[in-house]
């Protein structure tokens, strides 16, 4: 079965500092991985996604993810936060197995301090 | 502007009440998904549909019912609402060809 660990369930970073966000997964297939951000009374927004191709994806709003195999990781970065970068970021996975159902993490809140 | 739009944002209601959260969507996609978001929690998927006239529930057990008559529209009853079903639900889609789902804004349900 198909799920995700999001380690930190509260990141504090300082404008300007270097945003690292956990994802771990557990597929018994090849994945694909993605992140969504979500801001306050808003849906899901897609920020970026894996699907097979290059292991290091980069997405919008500066954010890049590196999918690592060995380590079932797909952590989130962002080299400098920006105070509208506060939010709260899923990772979710699904296959081919799963019929590209969706499981996602149980979210990590960001906070970024002035 | 092709989006996915969830009716209504916001709603609160009394307990044994019917209610229906609306979900629409102009993309054309064939996949659309029902959702169920607390805090601090995964979102579970209570519903899906591969288009018209198919539904299937999800992993989430939900005393909710779905429907899929057009293709753009994937409403989600309640019959009797109970406090228990206080939360946050979030309609999305998916075309055929890729794999990343379009997310509506949420619908934000408090049952009193």
């Amino acid at each position: 079965a198909q799920s995700v660990t999001q380690l930190g369930s509260h990141v504090s970073v300082s404008e300007g500092a270097l945003v690292l966000l956990r994802c771990n997964y557990s597929s018994s297939v090849p994945p694909y991985l993605f992140w969504y951000v979500q801001y306050p009374n808003q849906g899901l927004q897609l920020l970026l996604k894996y699907t097979s191709a290059a292991t290091l994806v980069k997405g919008i709003n500066g954010f890049e993810a590196e999918f690592k195999k060995s380590e079932t990781s797909f952590h989130l970065t962002k080299p400098s936060a920006h105070m509208s970068d506060a939010a709260e970021y899923f990772c979710a996975v699904s296959d081919l197995n799963t019929g590209n159902q969706f499981y996602f993490g149980t979210g990590t809140s960001l906070t970024v301090i002035p | 502007e092709a989006d996915i739009y969830q009716t209504p944002r916001y709603l609160v209601i009394g307990t044994g009440k019917k209610i229906t959260l609306e979900c629409s969507q102009t993309m054309g996609h064939d996949k659309m998904y029902w959702y169920q978001q607390d805090p601090g929690m995964e979102l579970h998927l209570i519903h899906y549909s591969y288009g018209v006239n198919s539904t299937e529930k999800g992993d989430l057990s939900s005393e909710s019912t779905v429907s899929r008559i057009r293709t753009e529209h994937f409403p989600l009853t309640l019959e009797s609402a109970r406090p228990s079903h206080t939360s946050q639900y979030l309609c999305a889609s998916r075309p055929l060809a890729h794999n990343e789902q379009f997310f509506g804004p949420g619908t934000r349900l408090t049952v009193l």
